[in-house]
């Protein structure tokens, strides 16, 4: 069955510095891959997909997730993180009927 | 504008009692879904369903109930037998098909956080 792994519960990261929220995903054939953001109290968006072709997929806010076949993983990065990005963070995998099975997220705080 | 509604935002219900929680889609997406959201776990899914008049069970339906006799809308129920039901609620839906191919991309609604005492 498909599973996906966030091993981080929670990250802290400078306002301005780099990010990385780390995603690995267990699934036999091609994958088709989301990142969702959720703020506090609200629904989640859709940050970005990857269902073939190039690697390394662009989504919205300024983010960006590779594709790494060989590693089984899908992280999400961002090169300078702002204030508002602090949010949890869900990377999903699609699943048999059309469903999605999610990680359990990763909360990221953004430190002044 | 299209979108997926959730109503009330907040809902609060003694225990042992029955509690619907509503879910309208403007987007004419056939699959709709409820997850059930809890500190630290995670999305889990409750209920789906593909198409009008048909739904299946998640990985957590026992004590939730759905019906979907329009395509627009998929009520969730919450009943006495659920036996923790304190909760964020988040209802999506997706078009199941794009351009001919699978489409997983989910849509979700803002979501009903559910406090039963």
């Amino acid at each position: 069955a498909q599973s996906v792994t966030q091993p981080d519960i929670h990250i802290t990261v400078s306002e301005g510095a780099s990010l990385e929220l780390r995603c690995n995903y267990s699934y036999g054939a091609t994958p088709y891959l989301f990142w969702y953001v959720q703020s506090p109290g609200q629904g989640l968006q859709l940050l970005l997909k990857y269902f073939s072709g190039d690697t390394l997929v662009q989504g919205i806010k300024g983010f960006e997730a590779e594709f790494k076949r060989s590693q089984s993983s899908f992280n999400l990065r961002k090169p300078s993180v702002h204030w508002s990005d602090a949010a949890e963070y869900f990377c999903a995998v699609g699943a048999y009927g059309n469903k999605l099975v999610f990680g359990a997220g990763t909360i990221l705080r953004v430190k002044s | 504008d299209g979108g997926i509604t959730q109503s009330p935002k907040y809902l609060f219900r003694k225990e042992g009692q029955n509690v619907t929680l509503s879910c309208e889609q403007n987007l004419n997406h056939d699959a709709m879904y409820w997850y059930r959201q809890d500190p630290g776990q995670g999305l889990r899914l409750i209920y789906y369903s593909q198409i009008v008049n048909d739904f299946q069970k998640g990985d957590i339906a026992e004590g939730y109930s759905v019906s979907r006799e329009k395509k627009e809308s998929f009520p969730l129920t919450v009943t006495s037998a659920q036996k923790n039901p304190t909760a964020f609620y988040l209802c999506a839906s997706s078009s199941s098909l794009t351009r001919g191919r699978i489409s997983y991309e989910q849509y979700f609604g803002p979501g009903t956080r559910l406090t039963v005492t």
